[in-house]
């Protein structure tokens, strides 16, 4: 059975950091391009961040640029998001996703992600 | 960016109704566009990709249809399971982008 576990969400203060990561199983990991989405509470859905399978393209949605990074582990079937100068407006649910030619299946269960002082 | 906006954000349907949905790009996307459904509390799950085709395990009830700007979800036969919040997405470039969502509530 294919399997997404996110971990690492928590309370966080303005400007500080914190590291995401996504447990894969069930399938060949470093097959997959991955992605990041988030879900802001009572939102929609927002693309976050995407990674090929060696980790040589990475492409972000504008409003992380350069305080957000993907990365991943193949070896240890893993997905990371290292966020930093973290915003009020970064609170949410983090989803990792497989990316399956940039549509999104299937997905982790989420991890909460508060931002405030 | 792609804009994606659904119609109608919300509306209230009864089991058994046949129900549509609308996405439009704020350009051509060919047919790079997927639906989810989410329930309350749960990951998005997805329902159809390539404007439509039907993910494997979906019930045949839901497809899609549509390229360019314009995209219909159908539900041919409203389900208890089918109350949800559905989103459209595009993958035609990035960044990648949902609409704002389509709540179906129970008439």
């Amino acid at each position: 059975e294919v399997q997404l576990v996110e971990s690492g969400g928590g309370l966080v203060q303005p400007g500080g950091s914190l590291r995401l990561s996504c447990a894969a199983s069930g399938f060949t990991f470093s097959s997959y391009w991955m992605s990041w989405v988030r879900q802001a509470p009572g939102k929609g859905l927002e693309w976050v961040a995407n990674i090929k399978q060696d980790g040589s393209e990475k492409y972000y949605v504008d409003s992380v640029k350069g305080r957000f990074t993907i990365s991943r582990d193949n070896a240890k079937n893993s997905l990371y998001l290292q966020m930093n100068s973290l915003r009020a407006e970064d609170t949410a649910v983090y989803y990792c996703a497989r990316d399956q030619g940039d549509w999104f299946d299937p997905w982790g269960q989420g991890t909460l992600v508060t931002v405030s002082s | 960016a792609i804009r994606m906006t659904q119609s109608p954000s919300s509306f209230s349907a009864s089991t058994g109704d046949r129900v549509t949905i609308t996405c439009r790009a704020s350009q051509g996307i060919s047919s790079y566009l997927a639906w989810y459904q989410q329930k309350p509390g749960k990951a998005p799950k997805l329902l159809i990709y390539a404007a439509s085709t039907l993910q494997s395990g979906v019930p045949s009830r839901f497809s899609g249809s549509g390229s360019g700007t314009d995209f219909t979800l159908t539900i041919s036969c409203l389900q208890s399971e089918d109350f949800a919040t559905y989103y459209c997405q595009q993958y035609y470039s990035y960044p990648l982008t949902f609409g704002q969502g389509t709540k179906v509530e129970i008439k």
